[in-house]
């Protein structure tokens, strides 16, 4: 069963500006991951947030996790027409390796 | 990072007949790998998880004797869907474990169409 539900589970927004995805989930984890999906491909790693950690930077990326409040969120800033994809969740659920994925967020970046 | 392919990337099947699909991690060893199906505009959903060398552990709901997965060495599983309906129709994507660096490797998919 999945861990968590996404919020939202559409966005649609102009080049240029934020995209500001949230993910909950429900049992104690070890880490949560972010993975962008093109429509019909594979997933593509964003990045890992461990549960010690409170926020995280790669690029134009930033993740942060609230493990009290059992949710994270994922801002994309400047947002590029490329960004259009399905961004999902996905914990550990407690063990190291079997990941559970959140319902995605489909984000729509037009130029 | 590490990279697992998938083969076929799409396949087309008649109902009743059986499919196989491959997963293989190309430059890691797997000790476990884990299969995905996902419907159109849904997320990931856990099939099963396999380990070289033994059972599959599957997902409640997914039935075992209809996916057949096999683990048989470090960077090779598959998964047969055995006689396949339209309901079956989804996209089936595979992982590798790389327990030395403790991380996931995702494949690229195959699209499961069955008429």
């Amino acid at each position: 069963s999945q861990q968590g539900e996404e919020d939202p589970q559409a966005l649609s927004i102009q080049e240029g500006e934020n995209a500001t995805m949230n993910c909950s989930y429900k049992t104690s984890i070890n880490n949560l991951q972010w993975y962008r999906q093109n429509s019909g491909r594979g997933l593509v790693h964003l990045i890992l947030i461990r549960s010690n950690e409170r926020e995280k930077h790669s690029g134009r990326l930033r993740v942060t996790l609230d493990t009290s409040k059992k949710s994270s969120s994922l801002l994309i800033t400047a947002s590029r027409a490329a960004d259009t994809a399905s961004y999902f969740c996905a914990t550990d659920g407690g063990g190291y390796n079997k990941l559970i994925f959140g319902a995605g967020t489909r984000l729509a970046v037009h130029p | 990072g590490a990279v697992v392919s998938q083969h076929p990337s799409w396949v087309i099947c008649k109902s009743g007949t059986s499919v196989k699909i491959e997963c293989r991690s190309l430059d890691f060893q797997a000790t476990t790998m884990f299969w995905y199906r996902q419907f159109p505009k849904q997320s990931l959903m856990l099939m099963a998880t396999s380990n070289e060398g033994s059972k599959a552990t599957y997902e409640q709901g997914v039935e075992k004797d209809k996916f057949l997965i096999n683990h048989a060495s470090l960077t090779l599983s598959t998964l047969t869907v055995t006689s396949a309906h339209p309901e079956d129709s989804s996209f089936y994507i595979c992982s590798g474990w790389d327990r030395g660096i403790y991380e996931q490797y995702f494949g690229p998919g195959t699209r499961l169409t069955v008429t």
